[in-house]
């Protein structure tokens, strides 16, 4: 399995609090996404980074904020959470290829359980 | 603008029956596309994946998945369910290759195995 950690994997916050989550990754891969999952949408993009210090904006970006000061992190920051942000979040990793075959492939970590009450 | 659609969001099957879950896209380039599959409260874990050659693909657990260019599905089989394959199924496309590997999902199909 990829080393992707996420945490908190769960969270219970109060609108108008700043929540942060955080994606860990051992792999050193290039790229790193911010998903959130609600039924019958899929998963859709709220942010994504292509290497330190460099981030853009993805499907879903209003509300959501991202830093990734090392390669290993990459923080999403929700600055005043509201009920419509209580979602289960997902980090994702790529790397478009590592000395062999272009590999497009995403691979996810284990998920945050956000609740904005 | 690529775009993916799952018919059906809850499939129903028998034990030992056959598996379909389907997927149709839309890619203005040669696609390269994939299915995953999230078990309850875990990640999503890629099934199989095309990129170029062969149509046919194979992936984990006996699925497997047939590009048809001329249809634009990339529906996923199995020719017979286990209980440990219910789950819910995702498929995705991206544009290939593209900066960033960037995935565009559809909504998910929930499969539902009966004994």
């Amino acid at each position: 399995d990829a080393g992707i950690t996420q945490s908190p994997r769960h969270k219970v916050t109060e609108t108008g609090t700043p929540v942060t989550l955080r994606c860990h990754q051992t792999e050193n891969h290039r790229y790193m996404y911010w998903y959130r999952q609600d039924p019958g949408h899929g998963l859709r993009l709220i942010h994504y980074s292509y290497g330190v210090k460099d981030t853009d904006k993805g499907e879903v970006s209003d509300g959501y904020s991202v830093s990734r000061s090392k390669t290993e992190d990459f923080l999403l920051t929700l600055e005043s959470a509201t009920s419509s942000q209580t979602s289960v979040y997902f980090c994702a990793i790529s790397e478009s290829s590592s000395g062999g075959p272009y590999l497009p492939e995403q691979f996810f970590g284990p998920g945050t359980r956000l609740t904005v009450l | 603008a690529q775009s993916v659609t799952q018919l059906g969001s809850h499939v129903s099957v028998s034990e030992g029956a056959l598996v379909l879950l389907r997927c149709n896209y839309s890619s203005s380039v040669p696609p390269y596309l994939f299915w995953y599959v999230q078990y309850p409260n875990q990640g999503l874990q890629l099934l199989l994946k095309y990129t170029t050659g062969a149509t046919l693909v194979k992936g984990i657990n006996g699925f497997e998945a047939e590009f048809k260019k001329s249809e634009t599905s990339f529906h996923l089989t199995k020719p017979s369910a286990h209980m440990s394959d219910a789950a819910e199924y995702f498929c995705a496309v991206s544009e290939s290759p593209n900066a960033g590997n960037m995935l565009t999902f559809g909504g998910g199909t929930r499969l539902m195995v009966k004994p």
